[in-house]
């Protein structure tokens, strides 16, 4: 069955150190997305991508990096410039004409917290 | 502030009642989501809105797009605890552009419903 898988489920990063949370997608998608969600915030778009070797920040990109090097994967880079990093980090992928379907496909998320 | 808002932010009905969950908007949206999120898992597709007047349903859950293309409501009928979890709104506010196929979010409504 297509999806989006991430992992690990949950991180903990000690300060000062950086860590890769992993997102991969089989449904063909060209969009990858990473949002943060913390309580009573929603989700913030951390970062995009329309197409390989190519993406933009979003709304809270500092402190943040990836890569897209190959369609299927987007990983996101917590560096240790993020100075409150503690939260619920989720993929999305969707075609780019997602307007006419079904909008995102999310992944089951990342728990990161700091120790 | 919030492009968009969502009311209320939590709600707690008993089970058999009737709930609505409203998202407006401070521009006139281009394309309305709603999803529904388990806590600690990935975001689940409800229903796309894109035409003003729309209304689409499915199972117990009615969503609407005012004709202005501001306000969007979800319905739900007999609520059941099956039901209970957190309910977003997700808008595109253009199709074009360097913002295509990104998508902002509401702040979430944590609905619980007893039995």
């Amino acid at each position: 069955d297509g999806g989006i898988t991430q992992s690990p489920k949950y991180l903990f990063r000690k300060e000062g150190q950086n860590v890769t949370l992993s997102c991969e997608q089989n449904l063909n998608h060209d969009a990858m997305y990473w949002y943060r969600q913390d309580p009573g915030q929603g989700l913030r778009l951390i970062y995009y991508s329309q197409i390989v070797n190519d993406f933009q920040k979003g709304d809270i990109a500092e402190g943040y990096s990836v890569s897209r090097e190959k369609k299927e994967s987007f990983p996101l880079t917590v560096t240790s410039a993020q100075k409150n990093p503690t939260a619920f980090y989720l993929c999305a992928s969707s075609i780019r004409r997602s307007f006419n379907g079904g909008g995102y496909t999310f992944g089951s998320g990342t728990r990161l917290t700091v120790v | 502030s919030q492009e968009l808002e969502q009311s209320p932010q939590s709600l707690i009905v008993q089970e058999g009642k009737n709930l609505t969950i409203n998202c407006t908007s401070s521009k006139t949206l281009y394309g309305l989501y709603w999803y529904k999120q388990k806590y600690g898992e990935g975001l689940i597709f409800l229903m796309m809105l894109q035409k003003g007047g729309e209304e689409k349903s499915h199972e117990k859950i009615t969503a609407k797009l005012d004709e202005k293309k501001q306000q969007s409501s979800l319905h739900i009928t007999a609520s059941q605890p099956s039901h209970a979890g957190i309910y977003l709104c997700g808008a595109a506010f253009n199709a074009g552009g360097t913002s295509y196929g990104k998508l902002t979010f509401g702040q979430g409504t944590i609905l619980t419903v007893h039995p």
